[in-house]
């Protein structure tokens, strides 16, 4: 069983940069896609971007990132740490969200998000 | 981007009742839609993908249509735990985008 779990700083201020991390359990690093998905309060889910391993080396994968970052954001991998992080720079109120890590099977007929981690909220204090 | 648009926003029902929830993409994305169940302070758990398919051990009243451009998700008989909000998620264009919800909340 595919188990995730976030992890981050609690609070981050305006124009500083969030960094969060996913920890893996129960799957191979090399087989999924591991994506990140926020939801601001009250609100719905935005899909922010995801890596999957390319197959040189870790820390190496290949992304795709939501252009409604403005490119802020960058996501990378951690196969022998079994985790892949999120760094968002330059945040500002309207980054304040519970961010979710997710993943989405290598082999998979759909890009679904079979599986989440319990989400971490980021409030963004000004 | 393709903009997902879902109605209602919210419904009140009953147990026992059938609740229909529509889906409609901004552009054709074939059948690539899935839909989620989110409840409070939870993450969204997947219920059905490929517009059609059941997620290992989602129960069967639950259930997926689609007829030109609208996407259905379908409660055949409401139950206590499906209380939620559930959201559609296209795939077949980068940016992956969600709709905004559909709460179920008791009449």
């Amino acid at each position: 069983q595919v188990q995730l779990q976030e992890s981050g700083p609690g609070l981050v201020k305006a124009s500083e940069t969030l960094s969060l991390t996913c920890s893996v359990s129960g799957a191979s690093m090399t087989s999924y896609y591991w994506n990140w998905i926020r939801q601001p309060p009250g609100k719905g889910l935005e899909w922010i971007g995801y890596i999957y391993y390319s197959g040189s080396g870790s820390g190496s994968g290949r992304t795709n990132y939501n252009p409604s970052l403005e490119s802020r954001g960058t996501i990378s991998l951690d196969t022998s740490g079994k985790q892949f992080s999120l760094r968002l720079r330059s945040v500002t109120a309207a980054d304040t969200a519970m961010y979710y890590c997710a993943s989405r099977h290598e082999d998979s007929s759909t890009f679904s998000f079979d599986y989440w981690g319990q989400g971490t909220l980021v409030p963004v204090s000004s | 981007d393709t903009q997902m648009t879902q109605s209602p926003s919210s419904l009140s029902a009953s147990i026992g009742d059938r609740v229909t929830i529509t889906c409609q993409a901004s552009q054709d994305i074939a059948n690539s839609l899935n839909w989620y169940q989110q409840k409070p302070g939870k993450a969204p758990k997947l219920l059905i993908y490929d517009v059609y398919n059941l997620k290992k051990g989602v129960p069967s009243r639950f259930s997926g249509s689609v007829s030109g451009a609208d996407f259905t998700f379908t409660i055949s008989s409401l139950q206590p735990e499906d209380f939620a909000t559930y959201f559609c998620q296209q795939y077949h264009d980068l940016p992956l985008t969600f709709g905004p919800g559909t709460t179920v909340d008791v009449k």
